[in-house]
């Protein structure tokens, strides 16, 4: 097993334009999580799943982000119409159902929004 | 909600000294207690965790202790190299499959 892989590492895009970033968990953990960090701070929680369904949602996370997870496996964090204060890291991370063993963070995806 | 405060923000110590953060968290409930290392560039690595119903843990030279009278909890790292070098940082949760809450993260530096 790999881990946990995010892609793109690292995304610049205008501000206003939308982006996409994906995460593709460990295969036998049933549970997916993005978070946001930003420099010098701790992670936030963002939302997570557990298979397809989205089970919790920060109020972090505004009406202009939007998360999928098809099938249970792969997870989309799209941002729409970005704003320079959405400029950060984005963190997946996946665990299995009981969380025995924590969770296992991707590397990220760096967005600047310029 | 969860609020999880960390000290020191930075921390430099001398190779082979011990290092030690500590954390205070509010919800009484919570009950799963992680520890991370995050280098530059790079995703947060667990290193060690401890579940409520333990006060200490031990893996090599890190050590996690917990005082769930007192909600804090901290990292020791003993006989420190400087590939320790990195953030650390600590978090707590009411269920080690729910969502974490991380403190500010403490910058560690080992000077040979």
């Amino acid at each position: 097993d790999t881990g946990v892989s995010q892609d793109p590492r690292h995304k610049i895009t205008k501000r206003g334009q939308n982006v996409t970033f994906r995460c593709d968990p460990i295969s036998e953990h049933n549970r997916l999580y993005w978070y946001r960090q930003t420099l010098g701070q701790g992670p936030e929680f963002l939302t997570y799943f557990q298979n397809e369904a989205q089970l919790e949602k920060s109020r972090l996370l505004s009406d202009r982000f939007s998360a999928e997870r098809p099938k249970g496996s792969f997870s989309t964090l799209e941002i729409q119409r970005t704003e320079q204060g959405d400029s950060a890291m984005y963190l997946c991370a996946s665990s299995s159902p009981q969380g025995l063993d924590g969770y296992t963070f991707g590397s990220g995806t760096r967005l600047t929004v310029v | 909600g969860e609020n999880v405060e960390q000290h020191p923000s930075t921390l430099s110590v001398q190779e082979g000294d011990s290092a030690v953060i500590k954390c205070t968290y509010s919800d009484s409930a919570s009950n799963y207690f992680p520890w991370y290392k995050q280098e530059l560039g790079k995703g947060p690595q667990l290193i060690i965790d401890i579940r409520s119903n333990v006060g200490e843990k031990k893996d090599q030279r890190i050590a996690v202790t917990l005082n769930k009278t007192a909600k804090h909890f901290s990292l020791h790292i003993t006989e420190t190299q400087p590939e320790d070098s990195a953030v650390y940082f600590c978090a707590a949760t009411p269920s080690a499959a729910r969502q974490l809450t991380f403190g500010s993260g403490t910058q560690l530096t080992v000077l040979p």
